[in-house]
């Protein structure tokens, strides 16, 4: 299957800190999603990117889908406790299959 | 409006017995996925499926099978359980490409 990086692979930072993460991909893509995943439950979308370049926001969290198309960034400003959990990213070429990073684990420290 | 339901939430099995893991959406998507995650190996492709009476193999679909019989549901089966496949599932489903939704996940543990 697809080899999807992430990096870093965990990261502890104090409340009110940015943080960087991103994804790196073997194949190009059509399509970069980036998930949070909750202790105990399911990831849950936050933001898709669909074109080449494309930046997008939800709230605190900022998104972009890399010019070469392997690779996608997740930013999130001034961290809360609550951005705590794992966050993956999801891409996919053509088709409905997408293919997972092995995730990045947010801890924020009050 | 419940989204993706998953059941049962957990289940203990002996090596050598047989499950079904049952999902449930009602948003009417087309398309619904089985996944597995393992500890630093990310959401693993089992099977899949497009629409009603379809199913195809994703990444990882050895020792599984799966039906979709009702465009709502996809049932996830285990023939004959190994600890290999001591993981957490996880259905989801989707409209299109646009991202799925997942159910909250099913821990299986094979003893």
């Amino acid at each position: 299957g697809q080899q999807l990086n992430q990096s870093p692979q965990s990261m502890f930072i104090q409340e009110g800190e940015d943080v960087s993460m991103n994804c790196t991909s073997s194949s190009i893509f059509n399509t970069w999603l980036w998930y949070k995943q909750d202790p105990g439950e399911g990831p849950v979308l936050l933001i898709a990117l669909y074109k080449a370049g494309e930046l997008t926001s939800n709230g605190r969290l900022t998104a972009q889908f890399g010019i070469t198309r392997k690779d996608s960034f997740l930013n999130i400003s001034a961290s809360i406790p609550s951005d705590v959990g794992i966050y993956f990213c999801a891409g996919a070429n053509t088709g409905n299959q997408f293919y997972f990073g092995t995730g990045t684990s947010l801890t924020v420290i009050p | 409006n419940a989204g993706v339901t998953q059941t049962p939430k957990f289940r203990v099995l002996k090596t050598g017995q047989s499950m079904t893991l049952l999902c449930a959406q009602d948003m009417n998507h087309e398309y619904m996925y089985w996944y597995r995650q393992d500890p630093g190996m990310g959401l693993r492709l089992i099977h899949y499926s497009v629409g009603e009476g379809t199913t195809a193999k994703g990444e990882v679909p050895d020792g599984y099978n799966v039906s979709r019989l009702k465009k709502q549901n996809f049932l996830l089966g285990l023939e004959s359980a190994a600890p290999s496949q001591t993981s957490v599932y996880f259905c989801a489903s989707s409209y299109n490409r646009h991202g799925y939704t997942f159910g909250s996940g099913t821990r299986l543990t094979v003893v």
